[in-house]
């Protein structure tokens, strides 16, 4: 199994700004990605971050507001930019492990609360 | 259509005892893996089981096994010997083909054990 940190474990921001979460694994993956969780709800793939170019995003998510960077296998950042309220939700970083696609991981998550 | 249905969105079991919980999916890709996850209070999504199309045993991790039925598009978790520790959301979750974008989740079931 793949270990997953997520970095920072849980912010409050104000509305306007933005907030670069950061994600670990502690070995090399072919697959990330990054989720979101709004309040109640289930998961929402934002996007899947690729290795050294653009991330491939999902309808309803652009570069502009989310963007994404991979620059090695074991490290991603998901930034929310211009934040409002309604991007208060957990962000979560998510990675399939090399040699396995029968298991997917999910990181502890980034609990965001923008004002 | 949802691809993923999960009827139960509360459920309560007597600790010791075992209960099931419900998901049902909709794909007609011949090929497509299962996946349950628990996620209690603190966010975070831990991976339980894996269940593949074309396995022909029902998975089985510890006290978890999932029980396949392809032709009713089943896939139910069972937790055996329940412990106050499995209260949590539980989500269904299934990938198409392979298709690491199309991972979609059910609207999860929260699960009370009672002492």
């Amino acid at each position: 199994s793949a270990v997953i940190s997520q970095k920072p474990s849980r912010d409050i921001c104000q509305r306007g700004t933005s907030l670069t979460i950061q994600c670990q694994v502690d070995s090399q993956v072919t697959m990330m990605f990054w989720y979101r969780q709004q309040p109640g709800q289930s998961l929402t793939l934002i996007a899947t971050a690729n290795q050294g170019s653009e991330a491939t995003y999902e309808s309803g998510f652009v570069i502009d507001k989310f963007p994404i960077s991979r620059p090695n296998l074991t490290f991603s950042t998901l930034t929310v930019s211009n934040m409002s309220p309604e991007d208060s939700s957990i962000y979560l970083c998510s990675v399939v492990a090399s040699g396995s696609s029968n298991e997917q991981f999910f990181g502890p998550g980034t609990r965001l609360t923008v004002l | 259509a949802q691809k993923i249905t999960q009827t139960q969105p509360g459920m309560f079991v007597q600790e010791k005892e075992a209960v099931t919980l419900d998901c049902t999916y909709d794909t007609s890709d011949p090929s497509y893996g299962l996946f349950w996850y628990k996620q209690p209070s603190s966010g975070e999504m831990i991976f339980l089981i894996y269940q593949g199309s074309y396995d022909q045993q029902n998975a089985t991790e510890g006290r978890y096994s999932l029980n396949f039925q392809k032709a009713r598009k089943s896939a139910n978790l069972v937790i055996s010997a329940s412990q106050l520790g499995d209260s949590a959301m539980y989500f269904c979750a299934m990938r198409e083909g392979g298709n690491f974008n199309k991972f979609y989740f059910g609207s999860g079931t929260k699960l009370n054990v009672k002492p």
